[in-house]
C-alpha cells in the first residue's frame, strides 16, 4: 500500500486563488521531504526540501514566496501555491526518502495535477 | 554543464524479449544510481538502488549495472509483459547526497 499520501490529486481553479497541496508519511516520520514539479515527457524538477521544524530550502529560480511550504509535523508537509496563474498549471509531486537521506530510496506521493483557468 | 541523459524514443519491444534502458550521465560523481516507474499521472515507484562500488544488482526480472568508468547504467527487464509497459526513469544523488537528480525517463511499450 501507499506509504506517502498526497492530496488533492486534482485540481482546478480560476486565476488568483491559491491551493495548497498535503504529503503525509504514512507509517513512518519524515523529517525531510521533497515537492517537485513535473511537465509533461520531462524530469521532476526539485523545488525545494522540506525540513521539520525549520524553513525549507528551495532551489535555484523557485520563488519562495509563490511556492510556501510548512513542515509543522513529523508526517506532514503542505506547498501551497499562493495566487496561482496559468503558468503554474502542473504536476506537482512529493516524495519523502527512508531514512531521510536522499540518496536513499524515496517513496512518492501520487502527485496533484493543477489546472488554473 | 550537468546532464542526465535517457533515451527520449519510446522503445518498443515484444513480449518475451529482453528491454534494455540506458542511463548516461555527465559531470555528476554518484555514489549510488536509482532507477524507478513512472505510470501516466503517477508518481514514480522505487525498483532498485546500486551503489558505485557496485557492478550489478538484480530483483525478480529487473538487473541493473552501474559503470563508473563509461558514466553509464544500463536498465535490464527480462521476460518482458505488457505489464511493464511504462516510463522508467534513473536518478543519481548530488551534492553529497542531500539531492536526488532525475532523468526524464524512457517509455517502454511491450507489445502482446
Amino acid at each position: 500500500g501507499a506509504v506517502v499520501s498526497q492530496h488533492p490529486s486534482r485540481v482546478i481553479c480560476k486565476s488568483g486563488t491559491s491551493v495548497k497541496i498535503e504529503c503525509r508519511s504514512l507509517d513512518f516520520q519524515a523529517t525531510t521531504m521533497f515537492w517537485y514539479r513535473q511537465f509533461p515527457k520531462q524530469s521532476l524538477m526539485l523545488m525545494a526540501t522540506s525540513n521539520e521544524g525549520s524553513k525549507a530550502t528551495y532551489e535555484q529560480g523557485v520563488e519562495k514566496d509563490k511556492f510556501l511550504i510548512n513542515h509543522a509535523s513529523l508526517t506532514l508537509s503542505t506547498l501551497t501555491v499562493t495566487s496561482a496563474h496559468p503558468e503554474d498549471s502542473s504536476f506537482y509531486i512529493c516524495s519523502a526518502p527512508i531514512g531521510g537521506r536522499s540518496n536513499q530510496p524515496q517513496h512518492f506521493g501520487d502527485g496533484t495535477r493543477l489546472s488554473i483557468l | 554543464s550537468q546532464k542526465i541523459e535517457q533515451n527520449s524514443e519510446a522503445l518498443n519491444i515484444q513480449e518475451g524479449k529482453t528491454a534494455t534502458l540506458t542511463c548516461n550521465y555527465t559531470n555528476y560523481s554518484p555514489a549510488y544510481l536509482q532507477w524507478y516507474r513512472q505510470d501516466p499521472g503517477r508518481g514514480p515507484v522505487f525498483l532498485l538502488l546500486i551503489r558505485e562500488n557496485e557492478k550489478e544488482k538484480r530483483k525478480e526480472r529487473l538487473k541493473v549495472t552501474f559503470d563508473t568508468t563509461l558514466k553509464q547504467s544500463l536498465f535490464h527487464i527480462t521476460a518482458s509483459q505488457p505489464a511493464d509497459s511504462a516510463t522508467y526513469l534513473c536518478a543519481l544523488d548530488d551534492t553529497g547526497g542531500f539531492k536526488t537528480i532525475f532523468g526524464a525517463g524512457t517509455r517502454l511499450f511491450v507489445k502482446a
